[in-house]
């Protein structure tokens, strides 16, 4: 089955600056990748996603990168706030089941 | 329009004692989820349901049994639990699209098993 990796999985990051998580995945099957944010208390939420024809994906502040022939894929946050402070998942879709990463605990300083 | 919901919050539990955890979403989703999460280890599939009557073992189903008789509601259920089954459950649900899946997630319910 699929297996993703999830990395760093703490990252701090002063306000203004930009901040990168990055995941692998392992089934080259695998066709949609979904990241989600995960405040204190809630379930997780979905930010952005991106399918595998797809190599680039914007939304104001966030954008998702993806790399099929490594395949790896990237979440990217510019100019950072303290509201964006949560856990961030990435997942993997393949032909059965999503699979997620273990997720990083993102902390913005103001 | 609730979302997803999910009942209890919280729950303590003693070793061998039995719970159902009750889902319910208002969307209108054909599939519902299970997961557990744990500390470093993200989000875990347990069981997932694809329409009314039709459940399926997802990554660690050991231990839990889901039940799917109405649209709207997915329950999970601990027979005889354990303390390696202390963990926070969320609940999702998803319509059928080719090529995406978006899930909806619950807030969580927070079981301890001593």
């Amino acid at each position: 089955g699929e297996n993703v990796e999830q990395h760093p999985s703490t990252l701090s990051v002063q306000e203004g600056d930009s901040a990168v998580i990055k995941c692998t995945y392992s089934d080259s099957a695998s066709n949609y990748f979904p990241w989600y944010k995960q405040e204190l208390g809630k379930g997780p939420q979905l930010i952005i996603d991106i399918r595998s024809n797809v190599g680039e994906k914007k939304d104001q502040r966030i954008a998702v990168t993806l790399n099929k022939t490594a395949k790896h894929f990237s979440l990217h946050i510019t100019e950072t706030q303290p509201e964006d402070s949560a856990v961030y998942f990435c997942a993997a879709k393949g032909i059965d089941d999503m699979r997620f990463g273990a997720g990083t605990r993102l902390t913005v300083k103001p | 329009n609730a979302g997803v919901t999910q009942t209890p919050k919280f729950r303590v539990l003693k070793t061998g004692q039995s719970m159902t955890l009750l889902c319910a979403q208002d969307m209108n989703h054909e599939y519902m989820y299970w997961y557990r999460q744990d500390p470093g280890m993200g989000l875990r599939l347990i069981h997932y349901s694809v329409g009314e009557g039709t459940t399926a073992k997802g990554e660690v189903p050991d231990g839990y049994n889901v039940s799917r008789l109405k649209k709207q509601n997915f329950l999970l259920g601990l027979e005889s639990a354990a303390p390696s089954q202390t963990s926070v459950y969320f609940c999702a649900s998803s319509y059928r699209v080719v090529g995406k899946n978006i899930q909806y997630f619950g807030a969580g319910t927070r079981l301890s098993v001593l």
